[in-house]
């Protein structure tokens, strides 16, 4: 696609209920990157692939979310037993290669926890 | 230690105005990249300007610069004649280590200034 597509662009969920936000980088970028931005804060790393590995998942909160990744494009990150505190702003972003000089980013889904 | 900090949580200027929004960040390391990004309503992270703590020169793109102080460890960004679709939340942001060769790729966000522009 032209762009980093996410989905849902926004999701309400019961506290305890599982979620699933879907990244769909653009065409071709092998790195791909989510970020969290909760309220009032900047955005905070949390997980990168290469293909369909993570090389780095230091910034998940806890071991209730993972994410993978297939066919070295749509990413998918699985929020478990949602609490309140994960309401926030789930950005993904995609880059051609491995990249310290910045990527593009989706419009985010925003999930909130009730 | 916060690693960026945007002092100003809201800014207004006044269309075809300039404005400053001030960035200081904190690094132990010589190599380095500083961001700038702004996020509109809609909520894409849309990337601005970029500055290498090597690059001598100020970055310039269109109507941002980035007033570059490494001494003062600080990394301003400039917006000549505002607009009002300049209206959006801008964030600072820091690579730490070198760019090349991709081994640092994570950015260090600060917690935004929201800028207003009115008519």
């Amino acid at each position: 696609g032209a762009g980093v597509s996410q989905s849902p662009s926004n999701k309400v969920t019961e506290k305890g209920k599982d979620v699933e936000l879907r990244c769909d980088p653009i065409s071709g970028h092998t790195a791909l990157y989510w970020y969290r931005q909760s309220l009032g804060q900047g955005l905070e790393f949390l997980i990168y692939f290469q293909g369909n590995s993570a090389p780095d998942k230091s910034g998940l909160p806890s071991d209730r979310f993972s994410a993978e990744r297939t066919g070295g494009s749509v990413s998918t990150l699985t929020i478990q037993r949602t609490q309140q505190e994960d309401s926030a702003v789930y950005l993904c972003a995609s880059s051609l290669r491995r990249s310290g000089y910045g990527y593009t980013f989706g419009s985010g889904t925003r999930l909130t926890v009730v | 230690a916060q690693k960026i900090t945007q002092t100003q949580p809201g800014m207004f200027v006044q269309e075809k105005e300039a404005v400053t929004l001030d960035c200081t960040y904190d690094t132990s390391d010589q190599s380095y990249g500083l961001f700038w990004y702004k996020q509109p309503s809609s909520g894409e992270m849309i990337f601005l300007i970029y500055q290498g703590s090597y690059d001598e020169q100020n970055a310039t793109e269109g109507r941002y610069s980035l007033n570059f102080q490494k001494a003062r460890k600080s990394a301003n960004l400039v917006i000549s004649a505002s607009q009002l679709g300049d209206s959006a939340m801008y964030f600072c942001a820091m690579r730490e280590g070198p760019g090349s060769g991709g081994s640092n790729y994570k950015l260090t966000f600060g917690k935004g200034t929201l800028l207003t522009v009115n008519p």
